[in-house]
């Protein structure tokens, strides 16, 4: 399975905008690239997929390059019940193999 | 509607002792899974089961064994418990999405074995 890479943590002011990266330069071309995100110790909630077209929805956008060697997750308008860890999730048709790796932990500041 | 329902919450155990965790979903979805989140690390999959009466290995099976017992049920054993299994664990099922399948997860179970 490919594997993802991202950085350990990121802080934002709420408000803004966060733009969380990840980095999948090994991607296949049939995986796709799902969000999903950790509040304190909850179980993850899914927040949005793509495969090679930009993505929106009412939580958040995914911007996917076009090598698809990497993507943005982002969050318009930053809240504090934004603050969690975000893992960045390569899925294929090759079965129900999801992998998380360690994510990023996002801290909104007031 | 209740999603994915994991029983118990909280659970201490000696070296040696066996339970098992409980997991039901009311989502009407094939797929169910099992993983484990040590603290401060990502999730790894220990268990999943693609369909009823189905299961497959995933990335630490060792020391578990999974039941599927219907489609909304899938329990997961600890015959031997180990203080390297204290760990906290999520169930969850899934839906088909366009692009693969959607996950969702359970509030989780906290074992401390001792």
């Amino acid at each position: 399975d490919a594997k993802t890479t991202q950085p350990t943590s990121m802080d934002c002011a709420e408000g803004r905008a966060a733009n969380l990266p990840c980095n999948h330069s090994t991607i296949s071309g049939n995986e796709y690239v799902y969000w999903y995100r950790q509040i304190h110790s909850q179980g993850p909630q899914y927040i949005i997929h793509g495969l090679k077209n930009n993505e929106t929805n009412e939580m958040a956008s995914l911007i996917i390059t076009e090598d698809r060697k990497s993507s943005t997750l982002i969050l318009p308008h930053a809240t504090l019940r934004d603050t969690a860890v975000y893992y960045c999730v390569l899925y294929g048709t090759s079965g129900s193999r999801l992998t998380f790796g360690e994510g990023t932990q996002l801290t909104v500041n007031p | 509607n209740a999603g994915v329902t994991q029983t118990p919450k909280f659970q201490v155990l000696k070296t040696g002792q066996s339970m098992t965790l409980q997991c039901a979903q009311d989502m009407n979805h094939n797929s169910m899974y099992w993983y484990r989140q040590d603290p401060g690390m990502g999730l790894r999959l220990i268990y999943y089961s693609a369909s009823e009466g189905t299961t497959d290995k995933g990335e630490v099976p060792n020391g578990y064994n999974v039941s599927r017992l219907n489609k909304r049920e899938f329990s997961l054993r600890l015959e031997s418990a180990a203080p390297s299994q204290t760990s906290v664990y999520f169930c969850a099922s899934s839906a088909h999405a366009d692009g693969g399948e959607k996950l969702f997860f359970g509030s989780g179970t906290q074992l401390s074995v001792l």
